[in-house]
């Protein structure tokens, strides 16, 4: 049981430059979370997925576009980045409120 | 919009208690939770409460909700170094969609 996984670890951008940051939970959770993380402003909602089929618009999804795969997989893609999406990207998988889990995270440099 | 809001940062001393506080704006709130982040690592679920509970206790861990105020607390007992880290308060609002909205952290640094 490997939890949810992200992948890749690290990546560094050019600007305008495109990339698919990629989660997949074995935990059968219906819910799954993208968040990013800036210093000092704890992690912000920037797309979900509340069950398969379904996607919605978080805080902050300009920039951003999502895909629900299939019930395990959930991927954010960045199709012309800029400096500002520099951040750390969790994923985020719940089934019931006590099982939010989330991956180890992305670390995005856009140069 | 809901707003979580927590002190930046928090020095102990080993062996003392740390009382990490967060307040929440959001009255539909229904699960607050707390977070562990370690350097260069994910998010560590470490407890939660239901909103109408007032206190829940899980070893060294209390955490106090006043919902009156909209006043969560983490009492660590005992503070350890490896409890040296970030800790984020989030709350679930079951009315808009499952969402967590979580806090800035709190930077909790414990001296030995």
């Amino acid at each position: 049981n490997a939890g949810v996984t992200q992948t890749p670890k690290f990546q560094v951008l050019k600007t305008g430059q495109s990339m698919t940051l990629q989660c997949a939970q074995d935990m059968n959770h219906n819910s799954m979370y993208w968040y990013r993380q800036d210093p000092g402003m704890g992690l912000r909602l920037i797309y979900y997925s509340a069950s398969e089929g379904t996607t919605d618009k978080g805080e902050v999804p300009n920039g951003y576009n999502v895909s629900r795969l299939n019930k395990r997989e959930f991927s954010l893609r960045l199709e012309s980045a800029a400096p500002s999406q520099t951040s750390v990207y969790f994923c985020a998988s719940s089934e019931a409120p006590q099982d939010a889990d989330f991956g180890a995270g992305t670390r995005l440099s856009v140069l | 919009g809901e707003d979580v809001e927590q002190s930046l940062f928090l020095s102990v001393r080993e062996g003392d208690s740390s009382v990490i506080n967060c307040t929440y704006t959001d009255s539909s709130s229904t699960y607050l939770y707390w977070y562990k982040q370690e350097p260069g690592a994910g998010l560590q679920l470490l407890t939660y409460i239901f909103s109408n509970m007032d206190m829940k206790q899980d070893q060294r861990l209390t955490v106090l909700l006043n919902k009156k105020d909209k006043h969560l607390s983490l009492r660590i007992a005992d503070t350890q170094t490896g409890d040296s880290a970030i800790y984020f308060c989030a709350e679930r609002d079951y009315n808009a969609g499952n969402m967590l909205t979580f806090g800035g952290g709190t930077r909790l640094m414990v001296k030995p």
